[in-house]
């Protein structure tokens, strides 16, 4: 069974500092995909960054980067100079390599809660 | 701009009743989810649609059941609503055709099953 695992529940950082989310994921699939999506309090998910299994360079989206390593199966979140509208819960998921009719499904990690202090 | 809409933000219910929550999307995508969201224990897939009048189980299908009458709509259907089934409901949706684009999701609904 595919899984995905976020062992930091919280995390606090000083605005302006870079932050690393931890994201490691298990998986017999070749072909998957990583997922990054934030969730403020308001309770919608952001999707913010996407990294395939074949994809060789790291994913970037503006202050977001996707430090994968395959080898060891980890999807680390980076995101630099942080600010506070960071504060949010933010998932790591993973994409299933089989596709139903092109629907693909996503396996969600537990959640690392980040806290911006100003 | 991409839009799922959930038709409520919080819902109260009490035990034994049929619970429908609704979901609409106006990006013309195949696909459309459910899930629920419990704390620990992240997103967990409901049901789960890739065509209209098409559905397939998730990973915690039992006592609930799902309707796509038409493509912009996936609704959810709670039988018989119990109190653990007190939870945040979030609708997605995505391109079909082997896409590597993101769902796009809902606001989420805050069910509370008294």
């Amino acid at each position: 069974a595919q899984k995905i695992t976020q062992t930091q529940p919280g995390m606090f950082v000083q605005e302006k500092e870079a932050v690393t989310l931890d994201c490691t994921y298990d998986t017999s699939d070749q072909s998957y995909g990583l997922f990054w999506y934030k969730q403020p309090s308001s309770g919608e998910m952001i999707f913010l960054i996407y990294q395939g299994s074949y994809d060789e360079q790291n994913a970037t989206e503006g202050r977001y980067s996707l430090n994968f390593q395959k080898a060891r199966k980890s999807a680390n979140l980076v995101i630099s100079a942080s600010q506070l509208g960071d504060s949010a819960m933010y998932f790591c998921a993973m994409r299933e390599g089989k596709y139903i009719q092109g629907a693909q499904k996503l396996v969600f990690g537990q959640g690392t809660r980040l806290t911006i202090n100003p | 701009d991409v839009k799922v809409t959930q038709s409520s933000r919080y819902l109260v219910k009490r035990t034994g009743e049929k619970v429908f929550l609704e979901c609409v999307q106006d990006m013309d995508h195949e696909n459309m989810f459910w899930y629920r969201q419990d704390p620990g224990l992240g997103l967990r897939l409901i049901y789960f649609s890739y065509d209209v009048k098409m559905k397939e189980k998730g990973d915690i299908p039992e006592g609930y059941s799902v309707s796509r009458e038409k493509k912009e709509r996936f609704s959810l259907i709670l039988e018989s609503a119990s109190t653990n089934q007190t939870s945040m409901y979030l609708c997605a949706s995505s391109p079909g055709g082997r896409s590597n684009q993101p769902q796009h999701f809902g606001d989420g609904t805050r069910l509370s099953i008294l």
